[in-house]
């Protein structure tokens, strides 16, 4: 079965950027989401189709799905982008598989 | 706005069926997949499933041999039922709108855009 692999945590400072990677094969083939997941709450769509955010996201998240790596980059980093960050893979055939989840500590 | 709201019981014994509702308001439950995601406790996200309301189903191959969804068009509900539970499957329970839309002969995924808050059933005796 499909996997994708995600780094289990990444830290920042304030103001810098975070990149988060998710890893599979040949994932640049395929549809690339993320979802930030504050505790206590449901998930949040953030990135869909590799580079594009939902309305009322941020412009300083950003993604990109090439090879077999999708990035999830947040420019400006601020404390309330502390989360757990997961990606999503799809295609019509793997349908949906999630990455392990990458908390991100903003310090 | 579209909003979605799990329902069902808490506890639920070895052996015995999870049964699970959601109820979509603000949209028609035609229109869309839908999806159901679970979360145990402190790990990640797993997908359990999708449907259409025309009779497409999806499940993930590990739990397809115990899961069954459903759908009630009249009353905008969804339903998950899995069987055989054991304690591996207690979790918080997601349903959630799946965006899929066909372009002629290409899908174009949106992602999971709306989230119920989630329902937490326990497997215990």
């Amino acid at each position: 079965s499909y996997e994708v692999t995600q780094p289990p945590s990444v830290s920042v400072s304030p103001g810098q950027t975070a990149s988060i990677t998710c890893s599979g094969d040949k994932l640049g083939d395929k549809y690339a989401c993320w979802y930030q997941q504050k505790p206590g709450q449901s998930p949040a769509l953030v990135i869909y189709q590799d580079d594009k955010r939902p309305s009322g996201i941020p412009e300083r998240f950003s993604g990109s799905n090439s090879g077999n790596t999708a990035t999830l980059t947040i420019s400006g980093t601020q404390a309330v982008d502390e989360a757990d960050y997961y990606c999503q893979a799809w295609d019509s055939s793997t349908h949906v598989v999630f990455g392990g989840g990458t908390k991100l500590t903003v310090l | 706005q579209v909003q979605l709201q799990e329902s069902g019981p808490g506890l639920v014994k070895p052996s015995e069926t999870l049964s699970l509702t959601c109820a979509v308001s603000g949209d028609s439950i035609t229109t869309y997949y839908w999806t159901w995601i679970r979360q145990p406790a402190g790990k990640g996200l797993e997908w359990i499933g999708r449907f259409y309301a025309s009779g497409d189903t999806n499940y993930n191959p590990s739990l397809r041999n115990r899961v069954t969804m459903s759908v009630d068009t009249s009353k905008n509900q969804f339903f998950l039922k899995l069987t055989s539970v054991t304690a591996a499957d207690t979790a918080v329970y997601y349903c959630a709108r799946d965006v899929i839309i066909r372009g002629g002969e290409t899908l174009f995924y949106y992602g999971v855009d709306v989230w119920g808050q989630g329902t937490t059933v326990t497997v215990s005796s």
